[in-house]
């Protein structure tokens, strides 16, 4: 256990289904940030919020829509997903999201995998 | 566009043998370097981080990753390898690009032979 909690660990859901991903952090950070995990392609970050602010929205369909209620809570709700989403979704949480001073060192949950059918 | 390149995608060693894995990456600015490691069955990891001063940096088992500015590369190394090194090697860069955001290199499979 990191500190970084997300669930559901597997989803299998229909391209109509509404669901949602969700993580908390018990480390006191103030960013959160959601990667996306795919076979044979780099981590791709997805969103970024600092202090609950939105800070990065990495050109993301908006059929993912993410939510930060407060500093230790992240969602992700998906809706009318395609095929390719199916994917491993990770959650992380640092200090800030900023690079100073070494503040952003990304601490991970165990992802949630995700297939779309 | 910015971008985190790893050279290896897999890389099989005996145990003992010397490593080095290759991290470039395409961005002018500023930049906070790190080595992420994934154990099988594990979450991500820190293994190391740079993000000021010696260029030649520490991190956890016996690692140390090198910054050579002029090269934009932060590679990897181990003098001597173990089976328990045996995971995935990720190569991630920091970018402020008025705001702070990490970006990921494709990673490197690890499978050391005992």
């Amino acid at each position: 256990e990191t500190g970084v909690t997300q669930t559901p660990r597997h989803l299998v859901m229909g391209m109509t289904n509404k669901k949602s991903l969700k993580c908390e952090q018990h480390l006191g950070h103030n960013a959160m940030y959601w990667y996306k995990q795919s076979a044979k392609k780099p981590l791709e970050l997805m969103f970024v919020y600092n202090f609950k602010e939105q800070t990065e929205n990495n050109s993301v369909p908006s059929r993912f829509s993410p939510e930060c209620p407060n500093s230790s809570h992240l969602f992700l709700h998906l809706h009318t997903l395609q095929p390719e989403d199916s994917a491993l979704y990770l959650c992380a949480s640092s200090q800030t999201a900023s690079g100073r001073g070494g503040a952003n060192v990304l601490t991970f949950g165990a992802g949630s995998r995700l297939t779309v059918l | 566009a910015q971008s985190v390149s790893q050279h290896n995608h897999h890389v099989i060693l005996s145990e003992a043998a010397s490593l080095e894995l290759g991290c470039n990456y395409s961005y002018g600015g500023t930049v906070n370097l790190f080595w992420y490691v994934q154990y099988p069955g594990q979450h991500l990891q820190l293994l190391l981080k740079y993000f000021s001063g010696d260029p030649l940096v520490k991190g956890i088992k016996g690692f140390e990753a090198e910054f050579i500015k002029s090269k934009f590369s932060f590679n990897l190394r181990k003098p001597s390898v173990q089976w328990s090194d045996t995971a995935e090697y990720f190569c991630a860069v920091t970018l402020n690009t008025g705001g702070f955001k990490t970006i990921f290199g494709a990673g490197t499979r690890l499978f050391v032979k005992a």
